[in-house]
């Protein structure tokens, strides 16, 4: 079932751009990549979402790449508080239920 | 803050048992989903319900039913309880047409 490859871990300088890719290369055409993080087990948090287009909202940058096989989310000056466990998921639509495919996630951690 | 609570925090329960998870949805959600996170895995999605009736389940096995309310609030029950079923159970809620589906804190269950 999994959608998504990414990263186990990574490391980032506080105050420095992290970079999260992810690999979805058999995502269908009306599949939205979404992003969501997860701090010490608490419920995921929504971050960014997109199709096709590149998208930018107040935490994050999100970069598709144009065969839409693959995605970095940007995080553009990371803080201690931006350690956690990263997910990139595909939302799939199947007979009007969206169902979101989680993969194993990237555990962010930001180093003072 | 998402206006997602979900009750009991934490459940211990023996293997063979049944439980009955709860979780209120934010204002306004008429839609809910349930995942089950293991420890050290992204969420699986279970099902979800829309207008009190479920209209889409992942790879879970029967056992594993619920509820929706009038209200919006629902229930994950899962009967006949396996040791593997140890997990975070996370329930999210979204309106009908939204992109983002908001998480509550999750029940971490536990199967002796």
């Amino acid at each position: 079932d999994a959608k998504t490859t990414q990263p186990p871990s990574m490391d980032c300088a506080e105050g420095r751009a992290a970079n999260l890719p992810c690999n979805h290369s058999t995502i269908s055409g009306n599949e939205y990549v979404y992003w969501y993080r997860q701090i010490h087990s608490q419920g995921p948090q929504y971050i960014i979402h997109g199709l096709k287009n590149n998208e930018t909202n107040e935490m994050a940058s999100l970069i598709i790449t144009e065969d839409r096989k693959s995605s970095t989310l940007i995080l553009p000056h990371a803080t201690l508080r931006d350690t956690a466990v990263y997910y990139c998921i595909v939302r799939v639509v199947t007979s009007g239920t969206y169902k979101y495919i989680f993969g194993t996630g990237t555990r962010l951690k930001v180093l003072a | 803050e998402t206006g997602v609570t979900q009750s009991p925090t934490h459940l211990i329960k023996t293997r063979g048992q049944q439980v009955t998870l709860r979780c209120s949805s934010q204002s306004g959600h008429n839609t809910v989903s349930w995942y089950q996170q293991a420890l050290g895995q992204g969420p699986q999605f279970i099902f979800q319900y829309y207008r009190e009736e479920e209209n889409g389940r992942g790879n879970f096995p029967p056992r594993f039913s619920g509820l929706q309310f009038p209200n919006y609030s629902s229930e994950l029950n899962v009967n006949a309880l396996e040791l593997d079923d140890s997990a975070l159970y996370l329930c999210a809620s979204r309106s009908g047409g939204a992109y983002e589906q908001y998480f509550g804190p999750g029940t971490r269950l536990t199967v002796t």
